[in-house]
């Protein structure tokens, strides 16, 4: 089976840099996404890495290393609005190609100022 | 263009009633998939759809239920309500299989009281 762990909850300034981790247990899958979700909205992918290394966009990044079942979120110059939850998920090479999604439980960051 | 739109937003139905909830993907997306988004066991995946066929089903009782339409729209159904069936029901479609990104309706706020 898969299972994602993450930090329940992280608190950081504005303009810090702050780093959200993702340790997984799984059988195998495509790659590694990340989504944020805002109190009372949906979920909006953030970023995704099918192959080991750092992928960055804009302010964000995120890095996966298969041999060490890890993975990360970096998110630099932070501003008020980043306060929200942010999801791990892996498709699970079982899922037959489709787009099924295991999901962390989430991370709860709250930006200060 | 549109995003997925899932219909209603909020639901309250009374225990051992059923409920329908309806989701229409981004034009052109022929994959939905059906997560249930609760504060203690997080997003868990329910099922996935692809061109009119179930291709994944989640470790949920056969009281949840779903089809896919000709059009990509989906319902999802769920009998017998109970107590614990109380969450955000969250559709997310993707432009074919495989696909790195999903994109997330707002999801359905069903309340069983």
């Amino acid at each position: 089976g898969q299972s994602l762990e993450q930090p329940s909850e992280v608190t950081a300034v504005e303009g810090a840099i702050v780093q959200i981790n993702c340790t997984y247990q799984t059988s195998g899958f495509y790659g590694l996404s990340w989504y944020q979700q805002h109190d009372g909205g949906a979920p909006t992918f953030l970023s995704y890495n099918g192959l080991d290394g750092l992928e960055e966009t804009g302010r964000f990044s995120s890095f996966l290393s298969r041999s060490d079942s890890y993975g990360y979120l970096l998110l630099q110059e932070l501003q008020m609005k980043d306060s929200a939850s942010y999801f791990c998920a892996v498709r699970p090479l079982l899922s037959g190609g489709y787009n099924k999604l295991i999901f962390g439980a989430g991370t709860r960051l709250a930006v200060h100022p | 263009k549109a995003g997925v739109t899932q219909t209603p937003r909020y639901l309250i139905k009374t225990r051992g009633q059923q409920v329908t909830l309806s989701c229409s993907p981004i034009s052109g997306h022929r994959s939905v998939s059906w997560y249930q988004q609760t504060p203690g066991q997080g997003l868990q995946f329910l099922f996935e759809y692809f061109s009119e066929t179930q291709r994944n089903k989640g470790n949920f009782p056969g009281r949840f239920s779903g089809r896919q339409f000709s059009n990509s729209r989906s319902e999802m159904n769920v009998s017998t309500l109970e107590l614990g069936d109380s969450a955000l029901y969250l559709c997310a479609s993707s432009l074919s299989e495989g696909n790195t990104e999903a994109f997330f309706g707002q999801g359905t706020r069903l309340t069983v009281v």
